[in-house]
């Protein structure tokens, strides 16, 4: 199987403060891996593709700098949100297909949940 | 730009009723269609894409570029069928975009 894991499942943080969020791929390379944010009720939102080595790729709409994303290793993508407000409160979820032979299959982590006090 | 819209938030079916989870796509690439399930407490995982054209769990979907749709069915439903249904659509950029889910509830 392709595992996906996050840290930390849950967060809590004060305004104002800058919380980082790891997705690891646990047995295999992910060259590309993809952050979602979910609201509730809704759908998953691309906020972003993290590519190994290179700057990732934001989507409209999605500040750069609030959101950093850094992709150091071919199993490692952080996200950092910066300054966090309340609104920023949501879950992050990110995702990775297998590098190589892309058969279009995601793998996902569970999750983490931020709330910003 | 690309978009991905599936109309129902709920849907609710009795035990080995048909099933239905409509999604409809608007892309002007190529685009590749999956739909992806949660079950409770699990996380997100691929039921089946369109370019494999295959059967899981009983599910089967067809991607009708007319219509620009790739309706989810299923003859019989079942109770573990209930979960969460996303449909997703890839990019040519093989970036993944997702509908808003729905979530289906089958009644024993």
């Amino acid at each position: 199987g392709a595992v996906v894991s996050q840290h930390p499942s849950r967060v809590i943080c004060k305004s104002g403060t800058s919380v980082k969020i790891e997705c690891r791929s646990l047995d295999f390379q992910a060259t590309t891996m993809f952050w979602y944010r979910q609201f509730p009720k809704k759908s998953l939102m691309l906020m972003a593709t993290s590519n190994e080595g290179s700057k990732a790729t934001y989507e409209q709409g999605v500040e750069k700098d609030k959101f950093l994303i850094n992709h150091a290793s071919l199993t490692l993508s952080t996200l950092t949100v910066t300054s966090a407000h309340p609104e920023d409160s949501s879950f992050y979820i990110c995702s990775a297909p297998k590098a190589g032979g892309y058969t279009g299959e995601l793998f996902f982590g569970e999750g983490s949940r931020l709330t910003v006090l | 730009a690309q978009r991905v819209t599936q109309p129902e938030k709920l849907l609710s079916v009795f035990k080995g009723a048909p099933v239905e989870l409509k999604c409809n796509y608007s892309y002007s690439g190529s685009p590749e269609l999956f739909w992806y399930v949660q079950y409770s407490r699990q996380r997100l995982q691929l039921l089946l894409r369109h370019i494999s054209r295959e059967s899981i769990k009983g599910f089967t979907a067809d991607l009708n570029k007319g219509e620009t749709s790739f309706h989810l069915k299923k003859p019989f439903a079942q109770e573990e069928d209930s979960a969460m249904y996303y449909c997703a659509l890839m990019t040519t950029g093989n970036q993944f975009y997702f509908g808003t889910g729905t979530s289906l509830t089958v009644i024993p």
